[in-house]
């Protein structure tokens, strides 16, 4: 079947910018997470839904950043007045459930702000 | 909280041999623990995990990973790798119990294979 999908796999903006980031997971999992990978680093923890509700956001660096899951399927992360140090690699993992469930993650969007 | 350190950023062996890549964690609560590998261009994938039992935990493609509690280290082992092994590898701890899912990461480690 069908792995977890990011689009696009590519951004290019400018500084200030309002970015949208999608990412479709396994059908059929209800956890979604989102993650951001610098470069030579490893993925941080953004945020984390279970079904349509964020049960934890304690990684979303600030309040320019947003994500929903209105059907608790499809996750689109946003990005208010996008600046230089947004750039990096945003990753969507989905599981089956939350807990010992193994996060399957997508390619990733590279995020490259001018 | 969790964290996780990667002792080597780039460990480069020669094909055939073995590889052992070092992880340690430190954190107030049970874990979980993950390796994960990265090839270029692609995902993130599950090697292996720790959840409870047997300490020695063995993964896709060869691999394996002792978990140690005393030392607080889960390091991955290959007895003898490819050239297709050549990725970046993840260590990965989430937290035991409660609600708290999340993966904290450590900063990786470059394997790259020679022939």
């Amino acid at each position: 079947g069908a792995g977890v999908s990011q689009t696009p796999s590519n951004k290019v903006t400018e500084k200030g910018k309002y970015v949208e980031l999608r990412c479709d997971p396994i059908s059929g999992h209800t956890a979604l997470y989102w993650y951001r990978q610098s470069l030579g680093q490893g993925p941080e923890f953004l945020i984390y839904f279970q079904g349509t509700g964020a049960a934890d956001d304690s990684g979303l660096p600030n309040d320019r950043f947003f994500a929903v899951r209105p059907e608790g399927s499809v996750s689109t992360l946003k990005i208010q007045r996008t600046e230089r140090g947004d750039s990096a690699v945003y990753l969507c993992a989905s599981s089956l459930r939350g807990e010992n469930n193994e996060q399957f993650f997508g390619p990733g969007t590279r995020l490259t702000v001018l | 909280a969790q964290s996780v350190t990667q002792l080597d950023s780039q460990v480069p062996v020669f094909e055939e041999a073995p590889v052992e890549l070092r992880c340690n964690y430190s954190s107030s609560v049970s874990v979980y623990l993950f390796w994960y590998v990265q090839y270029p261009n692609q995902g993130l994938q599950l090697l292996l995990k720790y959840l409870s039992g047997s300490t020695l935990v063995k993964g896709i493609n060869g691999f394996e990973a002792e978990f140690n509690k005393s030392q607080t280290s889960f390091h991955l082992r290959k007895p003898s790798v490819h050239i297709s092994d050549t990725a970046e590898y993840f260590c990965a701890v989430s937290a035991f119990g409660g609600n708290d899912y999340k993966l904290s990461f450590g900063a990786g480690t470059t394997v790259t294979v020679r022939a």
